[in-house]
């Protein structure tokens, strides 16, 4: 069954400091990742996806990911957290072969601190 | 793109009692997902709708749980005999599938609904 592993539940980083989050995913066919954001008492808003081709992914607020094949790993980067970027990152895989049913990882909870 | 809707945004009931909820998806979007949300956890599947058929539903969607989407548009999720253990926010959400092109496109989340029985 496919998974998402999120090592790391709660992360403190300084406003301005680099910020990596990390995600596993558990082996499997071709998958599809996702990083979702969610601010307190909100859904979830997708930050960017992974389907095929560029290894490196842009998505939106300055946020990247890395897709490691070899890692099994999706890890979530910024070069420079800012004060609003408090929130919880949930990382998250759909594998091809079947419809969109979407697996989540438990959550990284993230801290700004001035 | 108004976005997924969902209402009530909260929803306090007493253990027992029964609770619906209401989304509305993104109006060309065909599927829709339930979700729910517990303190500390990323979502959990709970069903999913391709048009107005209901094509899985998790194991965490006991008996008294059942959700429907009549036309195809709008789906409802009621609880019945709600107990304490139910407590979560329930989301919603929706995407545009069909055929290969439908893994480019990504869930859009609603804002949930939180229910706390008491």
């Amino acid at each position: 069954a496919q998974s998402v592993t999120q090592p790391d539940i709660h992360i403190t980083v300084s406003e301005g400091a680099s910020l990596e989050l990390r995600c596993n995913y558990s082996y499997g066919a071709t998958p599809y990742l996702f990083w979702y954001v969610q601010s307190p008492g909100q859904g979830l808003q997708l930050l960017l996806k992974y389907f095929s081709g560029d290894t490196l992914v842009q998505g939106i607020k300055g946020f990247e990911a890395e897709f490691k094949r070899s890692q099994s790993s999706f890890n979530l980067r910024k070069p420079s957290v800012h004060w609003s970027d408090a929130a919880e990152y949930f990382c998250a895989v759909v594998y091809s072969g079947g419809y969109q049913k979407v697996t989540f990882g438990t959550g990284t909870k993230l801290q700004v601190i001035p | 793109d108004t976005g997924v809707s969902q209402d009530p945004r909260h929803k306090i009931t007493k253990r027992g009692q029964n609770v619906t909820f209401r989304c509305d998806p993104i109006s060309e979007h065909n599927r829709l997902y339930w979700y729910r949300q517990t303190l500390g956890q990323g979502p959990e599947f709970l069903t999913y709708f391709q048009n107005e058929a209901q094509l899985e539903k998790s194991r965490l969607l006991s008996d008294r749980f059942s959700a429907e989407r009549p036309k195809g548009s709008f789906s409802t999720l009621e609880i019945q005999r709600t107990e304490q253990g139910d407590s979560a926010m329930y989301l919603c959400a929706s995407s545009l599938g069909g055929g290969k092109s439908s893994y480019n496109s990504p869930l859009h989340f609603g804002n949930g609904t939180r229910l706390t029985v008491t």
